[in-house]
């Protein structure tokens, strides 16, 4: 069955420091797409990776990152130097290849607050 | 500018009050689906539907109903409102998978039903 796990409910840093959040997620498919979304306090969903199953390659945005390994299924983000606008809660989600790529399988979420 | 509209986005109503929340998208993507969000459960698909005429439930559809008549629209219809049913809903939408396949999100309705 797919299922997406993100372990960590509640994450509290303190400013520039690095912090990494989570994901584990069960699939059969061989075929599938990892997402990572960040809900600030506003409420809307806020796009931050698309990563395809054949594409085990790290994956460095500005202060984001991204680990793919597929040996432990897990997909982690990292934000090195967090800073207050970090602040929201992050989603990663599965989609699998038969459900041709259209439904969204979320982790419960992971609440970060960066404390000045 | 590609984007997906939802509204109302705040809507208080009250037991048994039909309602409808609309949502449209302007990338004439064939894929659109309704979430719904709640506090420790992540999101979780309501319907969803592949194209004009075409839908399906998802994991949660009870209480709901959908309809795609055009592939631009694709309104979720509370029928008779329950308060299990306050929640932040969210509309997506996105090409059927690809190279460059993404789902993009509407800004979210929050509803309350009392």
């Amino acid at each position: 069955a797919q299922k997406v796990t993100q372990a960590q409910t509640e994450i509290s840093v303190v400013e520039k420091e690095d912090v990494t959040l989570d994901c584990v997620y069960e699939t059969r498919d061989t075929t599938y797409y990892l997402f990572w979304y960040k809900q600030p306090p506003s409420g809307e969903l806020v796009f931050l990776i698309r990563r395809n199953s054949f594409d085990e390659q790290n994956e460095i945005s500005g202060r984001y990152s991204w680990n793919f390994q597929k040996s432990t299924s897990s997909f982690n983000f990292t934000i090195t130097a967090s800073q207050v606008v970090d602040s929201a809660v992050y989603f990663c989600a599965l989609s699998e290849w038969y459900n041709q790529g259209g439904k969204l399988i979320f982790g419960q979420g992971t609440e970060l607050s960066v404390k000045p | 500018e590609a984007q997906v509209t939802q509204n109302p986005r705040y809507l208080i109503t009250v037991t048994g009050k039909k309602l409808t929340v609309t949502c449209s998208q302007n990338m004439n993507h064939e894929y659109m689906s309704w979430y719904r969000q709640d506090p420790g459960l992540g999101l979780r698909q309501i319907y969803y539907s592949m194209n004009v005429e075409v839908t399906d439930k998802g994991d949660v559809p009870e209480g709901y109903k959908v309809s795609r008549k055009e592939k631009r629209n694709f309104p979720l219809i509370l029928e008779s409102p329950s308060p299990n049913q306050t929640s932040l809903y969210f509309c997506a939408s996105s090409r059927l998978a690809g190279e460059n396949y993404e789902q993009y999100f509407g800004p979210g309705t929050r509803l309350t039903v009392t």
